[in-house]
């Protein structure tokens, strides 16, 4: 059964970066999906940031594109997220998880989630 | 980019039926997915492929489409089932995902 975990640090400073990293146990993380971060500000609903394939390829969300790097590394069976110059707008709760690469987009497993403030 | 519309709360007796709704023009060319959210946990999938559930998810949820609404149905609602409801999608570049603003379930 494949579980995912957000790791990384809970404070950030304005103007900084925001670094995060999914390790996918009990499965690999090469093929067949995409492995996505997904964000949801306090008390908001879920916006999605992105995903990555195996091989590399990414797409992300239009409105975070020019800040956003998203990367993997197969050896680790892990997949990173960094943020350029947040702000406190940044802050939220960051999501990986699991997405189907096919056009029916569901995510399944998720992780339990890591807050993130953005605060001087 | 495309959007994906929720009413952002709805209510249900206990034991009855409700419809969650998801609107957004890409839904003519891709099916929604359905996660819930209880407070302080991760999303859950529900629902994908329009109607198909995973392992473990109860029979009482379904989802169906019509045009460009999405629905997820819940039938006999249980009190457990009070929680947010998010359908997302791709957009109509296939490359992006969409969330729905999500819906407040509150089961009376």
């Amino acid at each position: 059964q494949v579980q995912l975990q957000e790791s990384g640090p809970g404070l950030v400073k304005p103007s900084q970066t925001l670094s995060l990293t999914c390790t996918v146990s009990g499965g690999s993380i090469g093929g067949g999906f995409y492995w996505s971060w997904i964000r949801q500000h306090p008390g908001k609903g879920l916006e999605w940031i992105g995903y990555i394939y195996y091989s590399g390829s990414t797409y992300y969300n239009p409105s975070l594109e020019s800040r956003v790097i998203i990367s993997v590394d197969t050896s680790k069976n892990q997949f990173s997220l960094k943020l350029r110059y947040v702000t406190a707008a940044d802050t939220a709760v960051y999501y990986c998880a699991r997405e189907d690469s096919s056009a029916y987009s569901w995510f399944d497993p998720w992780g339990q989630g890591i807050l993130v403030t953005v605060s001087s | 980019s495309s959007e994906l519309t929720q009413d952002p709360a709805v209510s249900v007796a206990l034991g009855q039926t409700v419809r969650i709704t998801c609107q957004g023009d890409n839904l003519r060319n891709y099916y929604a997915s359905w996660s819930q959210q209880k407070p302080g946990q991760a999303p859950v999938l529900l629902i994908y492929a329009q109607n198909t559930r995973p392992s473990g998810i109860p029979d009482r949820f379904s989802g169906s489409r019509s045009g460009n609404t999405a629905s997820l149905t819940i039938t006999g609602t249980q009190a457990e089932d009070e929680a947010d409801y998010y359908c997302n999608s791709r957009d109509n570049s296939g490359n992006h995902v969409v969330f729905g603003g999500g819906t407040k379930l509150t089961v009376l």
